[in-house]
Formats: C-alpha cells, structure tokens, sequence
C-alpha cells in the first residue's frame, strides 16, 4: 500500500459546490498538510496539522477548511467551490518538524 | 519580502555531465533547507536535506551545498542520465516557522 493516498483522484465540480478531498496515511506519523500547485505559483500551503488537535492555517487558507479525524486522515473542504480554487492538490505527512515530507499522488480538481 | 528563487525555469543538460541547480534566499534565515524531484502529474519526493551549520551532504550522484553567507544553496547531480529528467523543488525551514516554504522549481531536461 502507498505511504499516502488521496482520493479522488480526479474531480470535476461547478461552482458553489462543495467538494471534500480526503487523505490517509499509513506511516504513523503526527504531521499532514495540504498544498495547491499551480503552474508558475508552485506549492503553496493551505493548511497543516501536527496532531489531531492542532490544526494550523497556511498561506492560503481563504476559502478552504479542513478536518483531522484521526492521527492517519486529513481531509480539505471546499464549501462553495469557486474556478480559481482549478488545481492539483496534494497532501503530505511527515515524522519530525524538520524531516522530510511524504506526499501523496494527488488530486486534480477543475471548478467549472 | 521573503523570497525564494531557483536559478532558472528549465535547465538543459547532456547525458554524462554534472548538473548544477541553484536556489537563493533572501531576507530570511533557514535553519535547514530541502530538495525535492517532482515528476509531471506526481507529487514531490523528497531527496536531501541540510541542515545550516553544514556545507555539504552527498547521496549517491546527488551533493548539495549550503552557504548561509551567500543565502545559497546548489545542487548537483553527477554524470547525470535521461532519468534525471524533472523538476527538482528546494524548500528552506525558516527558523522559527512551522512550514517548508516551496520554489518553483527547475525543470531539468538530461539529453542524450
């Protein structure tokens, strides 16, 4: 099994929908994010968690939300998706606050 | 303003010879730095890190270096092959953040 999956993989929505893309890992660690990558902005963080309690606003966290169920999911929301929120999504995990992060495969997301 | 910058967008190479990125900072201090291969449609995997008070860490074909005097850091790839060929993301730690803060990328392209 991947270290980290991310479901759906792809989405199409319309706008002012809601949209909840969903993130599992499986290496037992205490820290996920949620990036967007768009072309020629790179990644950009949305939101991070560094346990179950603890859940941290990014640089971009303006129209999104985010739940942590439990140590292994980290799921991100959008309430009323707009065109511009049209981008790859990943979620990442990590095991100390300075190591290296495990991303998952990705979600595709076009907002019509 | 904080700033990250990779050296270049796309980076052409031939196949043998050494590949030299770079990543420059400025108006802060990380406490450590990361790099990252991306490959189109995937998520970022993670492949160096080092930390500030060291020069140079190696692994296999890969060296990167980090001069806090010239808020640089490069990265290398030795005899360099087709497989090479992506996107190779720094990402520094800014002391006291809580977050890696991604660049946009280099697209290196190992020709034949």
């Amino acid at each position: 099994d991947a270290d980290v999956t991310q479901t759906p993989r792809n989405r199409i929505t319309k706008t002012g929908k809601r949209i909840m893309l969903e993130c599992s890992q499986t290496k037992g660690h205490d820290r996920m994010y949620w990036y967007r990558q768009d072309p020629g902005l790179g990644l950009r963080l949305i939101y991070y968690s560094f346990d179950v309690k603890d859940i941290n606003k990014g640089e971009i966290s303006d129209g999104y939300s985010v739940s942590r169920q439990a140590q292994a999911k980290f799921s991100l929301s959008l309430e009323s998706a707009i065109p511009n929120q049209t981008a790859l999504y990943f979620c990442a995990t990590s095991d100390l606050q300075r190591g290296g992060q495990i991303f998952g495969p990705g979600t595709r997301l076009t907002v019509l | 303003s904080q700033k990250i910058e990779q050296n270049s967008e796309a980076l052409n190479i031939q196949e043998g010879k050494t590949a030299t990125l770079t990543c420059n900072y400025t108006n802060y201090s990380p406490a450590y730095l990361q790099w990252y291969r991306q490959d189109p449609g995937r998520g970022p995997v993670f492949l160096l890190l080092i930390r500030e008070n060291e020069k140079e860490k190696r692994k296999e074909r890969l060296k990167v270096t980090f001069d806090t005097t010239l808020k640089q850091s490069l990265f290398h790839i030795t005899a360099s092959q087709p497989a090479d060929s992506a996107t190779y993301l720094c990402a520094p730690w800014l002391t006291g953040s809580y977050q890696l803060t991604f660049g946009k990328g280099t697209k290196l392209s190992v020709i034949p």
